[in-house]
């Protein structure tokens, strides 16, 4: 069955480390992005990408990077510059443009801790 | 900048009842609204998406309405069971070529018995 898979589930990272959480999707799907969940916000939007080698930033792209070298793939970066990194993160792939009637799919999320 | 907003953070209704979510939102039109059923430590599901064409669109217990003159949309749940017990989150596609959503916090849907 076609979807998308978020690894690890939970990660833990030291201060001043970069760690990277990964997300692969086998739907064919030309878009992709990266959200944060807080608790008691809205997801906000990291980066996205639309096709292989080229992506662009979201709302809160500072201390986060990415790349898009594959279509199936798109790893998410939190370097040492994001501040405050502890949070639920959400993978998700759609059709891009008007007339799709399936919305996003999401991954099962990884959970990012700082110790 | 986009803004949405659900009615209240929680609501707590008796399985049987209908059960009816508010999402509300300001400055640009959205040509879609999506809705989104998210499980505690889960990447949110996609249950059903309404075009700024359509009043209203169902999906089995599932009722969603979108009124653009009042900008808000209403989700329906009827005949409630335990089982609906999630937090549901409302999305609005502008309807750019870019294809990126707004959401907002949720409203945490608690059904008992």
């Amino acid at each position: 069955d076609g979807g998308i898979t978020q690894s690890p589930k939970y990660l833990f990272r030291k201060e001043g480390q970069n760690v990277t959480l990964s997300c692969e999707q086998n739907l064919n799907h030309d878009a992709m992005y990266w959200y944060r969940q807080d608790p008691g916000q809205g997801l906000r939007l990291i980066y996205y990408s639309q096709i292989v080698n080229d992506f662009q930033k979201g709302d809160i792209a500072e201390g986060y990077s990415v790349s898009r070298e594959k279509k199936e793939s798109f790893p998410l970066t939190v370097t040492s510059a994001q501040k405050n990194p502890t949070a639920f993160y959400l993978c998700a792939s759609s059709i891009p443009n008007a007339g799709s009637n399936y919305g996003y799919t999401f991954g099962s999320g990884t959970r990012l801790t700082v110790v | 900048s986009q803004k949405i907003e659900q009615n209240s953070e929680a609501l707590n209704i008796q399985e049987g009842k209908t059960a009816t979510l508010t999402c509300n939102y300001t400055n640009y039109s959205p040509a879609y609204l999506q809705w989104y059923r998210q499980d505690p430590g889960r990447g949110p599901v996609f249950l059903l998406l309404i075009r700024e064409n359509e009043k209203e669109k169902r999906k089995e217990r599932l009722k969603v309405t979108f009124d653009t003159t009042l900008k808000q949309s209403l989700f329906h749940i009827t005949a409630s069971q335990p089982a609906d017990s999630a937090t549901y989150l409302c999305a609005l596609d502008r309807g750019s070529t870019l294809g990126r959503l707004y959401f907002g916090r949720g409203t945490q849907l608690t059904v008992w018995p």
